[in-house]
């Protein structure tokens, strides 16, 4: 059974750094491309970036600056690190592969001192 | 960046009646290997979003019929025939054609 569940902080300060963790089960990071999308409060869906099942990773070109996608494939984890982080990043945080319609439940990301 | 313009921003339909949402791309979705990289994705309320359709036209596994996509190059449309009340939410055309992938705005369908 597939399953992808983000985990991390609540609450991060301005100008902090965000680490979430997706840990994947059911299926190989080395055979699947994992997204990370994001959505405000009350508003759209936004890409973030990617890792490729080869390892390599895409980055939304407006976030590139600040965010790094890497991964732990002994662990079945992603790891997302966004750094700078502004009150505008405030938003859930989903982790998916998109092609494959499997996504986490989100996890709610609130920026404020 | 690709931008995709949904239309209408919302829509109210009637229980059995069609639902149409466009999609228009700033740029043409068909890639070099002659696919088009263009989703539809529905958001029901506190949930995760769910793929419907890829490839323009494909549903994707478990999507009644009653879902269709449609179009090429820079139009799409997405037609719901006989509006169910699970069919409720956000949808949501997205394109993985150009880099970086981008979603369009989304269309909240409500129920009458």
């Amino acid at each position: 059974q597939v399953q992808l569940k983000e985990s991390g902080p609540g609450l991060v300060q301005p100008s902090q750094t965000l680490s979430l963790t997706c840990t994947v089960s059911g299926f190989s990071l080395t055979s699947y491309t994992v997204s990370w999308v994001r959505q405000p409060p009350g508003k759209g869906l936004e890409w973030i970036g990617a890792i490729w099942s080869g390892g390599s990773t895409d980055y939304n070109s407006a976030l590139k600056s600040r965010l790094s996608i890497s991964r732990d494939t002994s662990k079945s984890q992603v790891l997302l690190k966004m750094n700078s982080l502004q009150t505008e990043d405030t938003a859930i945080y989903f982790c998916t592969v998109l092609r494959e319609d499997y996504w986490g439940q989100g996890v709610m990301v609130t920026v404020s001192s | 960046d690709v931008v995709l313009t949904q239309t209408p921003v919302s829509l109210s339909v009637t229980l059995g009646d069609q639902a149409s949402i466009s999609c228009r791309s700033s740029q043409s979705l068909e890639y070099s290997d002659g696919y088009t990289y263009l989703e539809w994705y529905l958001q029901k309320p506190g949930q995760s979003p769910q793929l419907l359709i890829y490839g323009v036209s494909n549903r994707f596994s478990g999507v009644p019929d009653r879902f269709i996509g449609s179009g090429s190059g820079t139009d799409f449309t997405l037609k719901i025939s006989r509006v169910e009340p699970e069919d409720l939410g956000v949808y949501y055309c997205f394109q993985a054609t150009h880099d970086p992938p981008t979603f369009g705005s989304g269309t909240k369908l409500e129920i009458k």
